[in-house]
Parts: C-alpha cells; structure tokens; sequence
C-alpha cells in the first residue's frame, strides 16, 4: 500500500543551523511533493510545491529536494530561527486520485 | 497565497446535537474542496472530498450520512456532523485547490476545534 514516513517525530537544533528534514514514500509515483507548515491548533500552510522533474526548489531560506529514484524529498531551513518552530508536513498527490495523502509530520523546535 | 476561511474556529456542543461547519475560498473560486479530520499528534486525515455542484467522495470509513457534506457554491462548502458523540470530538480542516502556474496548490482553512460532551 501507499506509505509516506517522515523519519523524525521531533528534531531539535540550535539557532543558526540548518534543520534538514526527511519525507521518504513508498508504492507512489507523485507527480509532485508538497511541504506544508503547521502550528499547533491551526491548519497547515503551503510552503513549497516541486514537480517530478524538478531537483531542487527553493524559496528564501527554505530549499526542498527530491530524489525519484531514491523516492525522497528532503526539506531544508537554512539559518533557522525560533520563529521555525513547528510541524512540518510533506504531501504527495495520491496515484489517481484528485487529493493529497500527508505524512506524520516533524516537530521541529529551533533553540535560542 | 489564496485564502480559505472557516467558521466557527471552535465549537462546543452535546452528545446527539448537529453541528454545521462552513469553508469558504475568500479571493479564488474552487471547484474542489477537501475535508481532513486531525486527531492529537497525529496527521490529517482525509474525510471526503467536495465537488461543487455535484455529491461529496467519501474516504473509506468514512460515514456520509454522519458527515453530511455540501458544495453549493465555488466559493462555499459546508460539513454537518450529524447526531455528534464524543469520539467526533476532533480537529477538522477544510482545503481549496488551486491552480497556479507550477500546478494544483491545496490551501487550508484555520480549522476547527470541536468538542462534543
């Protein structure tokens, strides 16, 4: 069946660095990847969008990878700052169908 | 980016009432519309997806005479929880696609937090 795993429940950094986080997917062919941001109690917001054929996207401080062949998108935040605390989400169109199928999420706390 | 506004934000009510919940599309007109349930550290779940002018796609488990849905307008979509009971108690997000020049871009609605007593 169709599976999306963001590996980290949690990640912690420290001020400065740059947070990479992990969305791997299984038994999909997507034609495109979405990331998505979410603080507690509200809903998602759209971050990034990058298409199949696409290698890599970026958008200010954030730069989203994605690997067909290893079938993973890998998220960055450069320069992170408190203010990135929150869950982050990938999303993959699901095969056939007119909708997303979302991970689990990452919890990322930036560390003054 | 697009905005999706929901209403209300946060709903309290009793063990057998209904509860209507509205999504709108403020500055873009939207065919479709999604439904997603997100229980407590856990993802969203997609519930049903909406078409305008036409009968909502259920997921399966998902029960349709539960979850009434209705898209009357591009602009307008509305999910009624039916006879609600505690295990509905849940956070419920609606989304509108968009298109855009890099493809189809889904925007969320601030949510709603129900809770059934």
């Amino acid at each position: 069946s169709q599976k999306i795993e963001q590996n980290s429940e949690a990640l912690n950094i420290q001020e400065g660095k740059t947070a990479t986080l992990t969305c791997n997917y299984t038994n999909y062919s997507p034609a495109y990847l979405q990331w998505y941001r979410q603080d507690p109690g509200r809903g998602p917001v759209f971050l990034l969008l990058i298409r199949e054929n696409e290698k890599e996207k970026r958008k200010e401080r954030l730069k989203v990878t994605f690997d067909t062949t290893l079938k993973q998108s890998l998220f960055h935040i450069t320069a992170s700052q408190p203010a990135d605390s929150a869950t982050y989400l990938c999303a993959l169109d699901r095969t056939g169908a007119n909708n997303l199928f979302f991970g689990t999420g990452t919890r990322l706390t930036v560390i003054p | 980016g697009a905005v999706v506004s929901q209403h209300p934000s946060r709903v309290i009510c009793k063990s057998g009432t209904s509860v209507k919940i509205e999504c709108r599309s403020l500055d873009f007109q939207a065919t479709t519309m999604f439904w997603y349930r997100q229980f407590p550290k856990q993802s969203l779940m997609l519930m049903a997806t909406s078409n305008e002018g036409s009968k909502a796609t259920y997921e399966q488990g998902v029960e349709k005479d539960k979850f009434l849905i209705n898209h009357a307008s591009l602009t307008l979509s509305t999910l009624t929880v039916t006879s609600a009971h505690p295990e509905d108690s849940s956070f419920y997000i609606c989304s509108a696609r968009d298109r855009g020049l890099a493809g189809w871009s889904q925007y969320f609605g601030p949510g709603t937090r129900l809770l059934v007593l």
